[in-house]
């Protein structure tokens, strides 16, 4: 299968800074990524889908100025939580899928964000 | 609203015997199901998959069963190993909406040695 790389896998820091994380795609090129929330207990639910070289996407409910996309390249996806707060810490991760005809997405390992 | 609905969170099954993961969808419009099984601090791994237009498909000890009309899915894992301990995440798919999925809650499974 295809190799998704997620850094870091931990993170923590001080209320109100900023903390970036990173997808790759190690082995293909991702059109698409897609960047998912899971709360303890809970499903994982879609925060946004990254288009490289546009905007990405929000669903509904998500603040895009707190939750900064950047999808620079066809490899790397760039996921910045702004100003961050406690009811930030949360398990972040994306995935990405292969090309245009598979429907599988290959998921990163996931993000562990403590906000202090 | 949750469309995808996974109402045991938590399974134990005796080694060597069947587990069956079930799951309950609410949008008739999803055309494409998935399983994931996933680790603790680890990011889901693709599992198994199904079209909306058929009702079985198997892939050595796992196997999906789609039931449209009664929006149900399931996956059993015969025989079952201890390996298979994890939780275990359906999933569905819209049409032509790129690939975004809609996780149900997840069941953790334990397979007792």
């Amino acid at each position: 299968g295809a190799v998704v790389s997620q850094h870091p896998s931990r993170v923590i820091c001080k209320s109100g800074t900023s903390v970036k994380i990173e997808c790759r795609s190690l082995d293909f090129q991702a059109t698409t990524m897609f960047w998912y929330r899971q709360f303890p207990k809970q499903s994982l639910m879609l925060m946004a889908t990254s288009n490289e070289g546009s905007k990405a996407t929000y669903e509904q409910g998500v603040e895009k100025d707190k939750f900064l996309i950047n999808h620079a390249s066809l490899t790397l996806s760039t996921l910045t939580v702004t100003s961050a707060h406690p009811e930030d810490s949360s398990f972040y991760i994306c995935s990405a899928k292969k090309d245009s005809v598979t429907t599988e997405a290959f998921f990163g390992q996931g993000t562990r964000l403590t906000v202090v | 609203d949750q469309q995808v609905k996974q109402n045991s969170p938590s399974l134990s099954v005796q080694e060597g015997r069947i587990s069956i993961l079930n799951c309950d969808y609410t949008n008739s419009m999803f055309d494409y199901f998935l399983w994931y099984k996933k680790y603790p601090a680890e990011g889901p791994t693709f599992l198994i998959s199904i079209s909306s237009i058929k009702d079985k498909n198997e892939d050595g000890r796992f196997t999906v069963f789609l039931n449209k009309s009664a929006k149900h899915l399931s996956l059993h894992i015969v025989p079952s190993q201890p390996g298979d301990s994890a939780v275990y995440f359906c999933a569905a798919s819209l049409p032509n909406t790129g690939n975004q999925f809609y996780f149900g809650t997840g069941t953790s499974l334990t397979v007792i040695p």
